[in-house]
């Protein structure tokens, strides 16, 4: 069975700083991994997804992320926070019939 | 990329009624649709898988006479919550499943669900 765990549940930075947000995964087959920002009280946004292809994935707002097999992680960061990056996010991987099995979420807060 | 329109934004309702949320694919046909659950403060949990022409298919500890889950049409899956009750204010998603043409699933805008 597949899972994602965040680490750290809160998490703030500094505008203009680097934001790192932790996820590691568990899966017995390749994963599909994607990471989504959620506004309050709005729906899920996809930020950027891995579906196997290139281990080093850009994705919207400037946040990127990588994949490393190795380590079973799938970091998100983003060179330079900005106050707009301030949200929650969630780590996913896609499980069996497309179903996507989230983790706890990281909430994002960046200090002026 | 394909839409999942999801209706109502927003709903308040008295405790012991029932509301039904609606989850339309706008631009493709969906024979399955995810209903997702997330309480405050909280990541999504996977409430039930909906099957075009057949059963829904409910997770762990989920009620499925409370929770009844319509998928009449390949554009239309419906969550109704019958005999609401103030823990059942959540905030309810409904998704479509990556298809041979995209690798992502498409989420609603969510319906934010309060019972007074």
């Amino acid at each position: 069975a597949q899972s994602v765990t965040q680490l750290g549940s809160h998490v703030s930075v500094s505008e203009g700083a680097l934001v790192l947000l932790r996820c590691n995964y568990s899966s017995s087959v390749p994963p599909y991994l994607f990471w989504y920002v959620q506004y309050p009280n709005q729906g899920l946004q996809l930020l950027l997804k891995y579906t196997s292809a290139a281990t080093l994935v850009k994705g919207i707002n400037g946040f990127e992320a990588e994949f490393k097999k190795s380590e079973t992680s799938f970091h998100l960061t983003k060179p330079s926070a900005h106050m707009s990056d301030a949200a929650e996010y969630f780590c996913a991987v896609r499980g069996g019939g497309g179903k996507l099995i989230f983790g706890q979420g990281t909430e994002l807060s960046v200090k002026p | 990329g394909a839409v999942v329109s999801q209706h109502p934004s927003w709903v308040i309702c008295k405790s012991g009624t029932s509301v039904k949320i609606e989850c339309r694919s706008l631009d493709f046909q969906a024979t399955t649709m995810f209903w997702y659950r997330q309480f405050p403060k909280q990541s999504l949990m996977l409430m039930a898988t909906s099957n075009e022409g057949s059963k829904a298919t409910y997770e762990q500890g989920v009620e499925k006479d409370k929770f009844l889950i319509n998928h009449a049409s390949l554009t239309l899956s419906t969550l109704t919550v019958t005999s609401a009750h103030p823990e059942d204010s959540s905030f309810y998603i409904c998704s479509a499943p990556p298809n041979m043409m995209n690798t992502e699933a498409f989420f609603g805008q969510g319906t934010r669900l309060t019972v007074v």
